[in-house]
């Protein structure tokens, strides 16, 4: 069974600095993607960033990129110039084929609780 | 603007009675599904479908049902022999890919409490 691991219940981080939320995968496929969620506090989770077990660049979408060590099975979230309003949860998930018919679903790590302090 | 409507967005519920939160999307997605989440947990699947009139369990389904009679909806049933149903719940949708980025898209959730 695969399994993500988040080992930073909480970070607090000062506004404009860079941060690094951690996690760790385990799987046995060969072919996997994963998924960073972001959730603040009114409960809605929103996609982030994704990386794909074949892709040979690390993906980057604006201030967020993943990092990522696939002999280390690690995909940590690099935030750049951290804002205020980055103050939420943060979720890694990856995906897993449940279905003949290429059907997903996603597993989730336990979370890392982002402070940014003016 | 497309997207997923979940409904109520806090509902209270007394022991011993079912409840059903309402999940819509507009986005033509092919697949739903439904997540619980529990504090200083992350998510779990609960159920998933992948097409009309079909649905499967995910990995904590007792005590939950579900039908996707119309692709745009797919509402959940607490039933009372679910032990522990106090928790938030998240509807999402995908389309059915198989391969690369299937991103969910997640609506704004229902937080269930029970009395």
């Amino acid at each position: 069974a695969q399994k993500i691991t988040q080992t930073q219940p909480g970070m607090f981080v000062q506004e404009k600095e860079a941060v690094t939320l951690d996690c760790t995968y385990d799987t046995s496929d060969q072919s996997y993607g994963l998924f960073w969620y972001k959730q603040p506090s009114s409960g809605e989770m929103i996609f982030l960033i994704y990386q794909g077990s074949y892709d040979e660049q690390n993906a980057t979408e604006g201030r967020y990129s993943l990092n990522f060590q696939k002999a280390r099975k690690s995909a940590n979230l690099v935030i750049s110039a951290s804002q205020l309003g980055d103050s939420a949860m943060y979720f890694c998930a990856m995906r897993e084929t449940i279905s003949n018919f290429g059907n997903e679903k996603l597993t989730f790590g336990t979370g890392t609780r982002l402070t940014i302090i003016p | 603007d497309g997207g997923i409507t979940q409904s109520p967005k806090y509902l209270f519920r007394k022991e011993g009675q079912n409840v059903t939160l309402s999940c819509e999307q507009n986005l033509n997605h092919d697949a739903m599904y439904w997540y619980r989440q529990d504090p200083g947990q992350g998510l779990r699947l609960i159920y998933y479908s992948q097409i009309v009139n079909d649905f499967q369990k995910g990995d904590i389904a007792e005590g939950y049902s579900v039908s996707r009679e119309k692709k745009e909806s797919f509402p959940l049933t607490v039933t009372s022999a679910q032990k522990n149903p106090t928790a938030f719940y998240l509807c999402a949708s995908s389309i059915t890919s198989g391969t690369g980025a299937n991103v969910l898209t997640f609506g704004a959730g229902s937080r269930l409490t029970v009395l």
